[in-house]
């Protein structure tokens, strides 16, 4: 069975300050993808990063990174210099290579207060 | 991009009806496409997987007779709440999977309340 554990339910930084989302993950297969989506308060889910699970170089795109450690099997995102338009909730996926479907963790609210 | 048009993107029903939700692809053709599920500040809940032509495989807990789910076409997928009640008010979200170079295409979800 897969998992992914979100364990921050709720995060408020203050604007231009750096945050990171965390997220933990189970899983038995030896190859799967890992995901992170933004969902703004118009519900849409909105694609930010899939990374597969042989591939653990960190990844950065402008304001955003992510940090995939194999080890301890964590695929955490950091947001600097955050903006208001970065309040979304952010959920973490998984899925096994050959399995279509998804897994999503619990998500996690963040709040940047201007 | 890709974009799937879900319609629509609120509805207010009464109890006892039934309510469709759409999905539909535009520019590309989604063999399979995952219906979610999401109650207030929660995460996504996989209702059932749709493939085009076939029936609908429907997650353990999930009532096939109450959640109909037809994918006619590659193009047009459609989620029906029969006789809502109250309980099913809740953000509906459609995902076509492309496959494994595209992923995942989201609808904008539809919000369902039933009164």
């Amino acid at each position: 069975a897969q998992k992914v554990t979100q364990a921050q339910t709720e995060i408020s930084v203050v604007e231009k300050e750096d945050v990171t989302l965390d997220c933990v993950y189970e899983t038995r297969d030896t190859t799967y993808y890992l995901f992170w989506y933004k969902q703004p308060p118009s519900g849409e889910l909105v694609f930010l990063i899939r990374r597969n699970s042989f591939d653990e170089q960190n990844e950065i795109s402008g304001r955003y990174s992510w940090n995939f450690q194999k080890s301890t099997s964590s695929f955490n995102f950091t947001i600097t210099a955050s903006q208001v338009v970065d309040s979304a909730v952010y959920f973490c996926a998984l899925r096994a290579f050959g399995n279509e479907k998804l897994t999503f963790g619990t998500g996690t609210r963040l709040t940047i207060i201007p | 991009g890709a974009v799937v048009s879900q319609h629509p993107s609120r509805v207010i029903c009464k109890s006892g009806t039934s309510v469709k939700i759409e999905c539909r692809s535009l520019d590309f053709q989604a063999t399979t496409m995952f219906w979610y599920r999401q109650f207030p500040k929660q995460s996504l809940m996989l209702m059932a997987t749709s493939n085009e032509g076939s029936k609908a495989t429907y997650e353990q807990g999930v009532e096939k007779d109450k959640f109909l789910i037809n994918h006619a076409s590659l193009t047009l997928s459609t989620l029906t709440v029969t006789s809502a009640h109250p309980e099913d008010s809740s953000f509906y979200i459609c995902s076509a999977y492309r496959g494994e170079l595209y992923g995942y295409t989201f609808g904008s979800g539809t919000r369902l309340t039933v009164v």
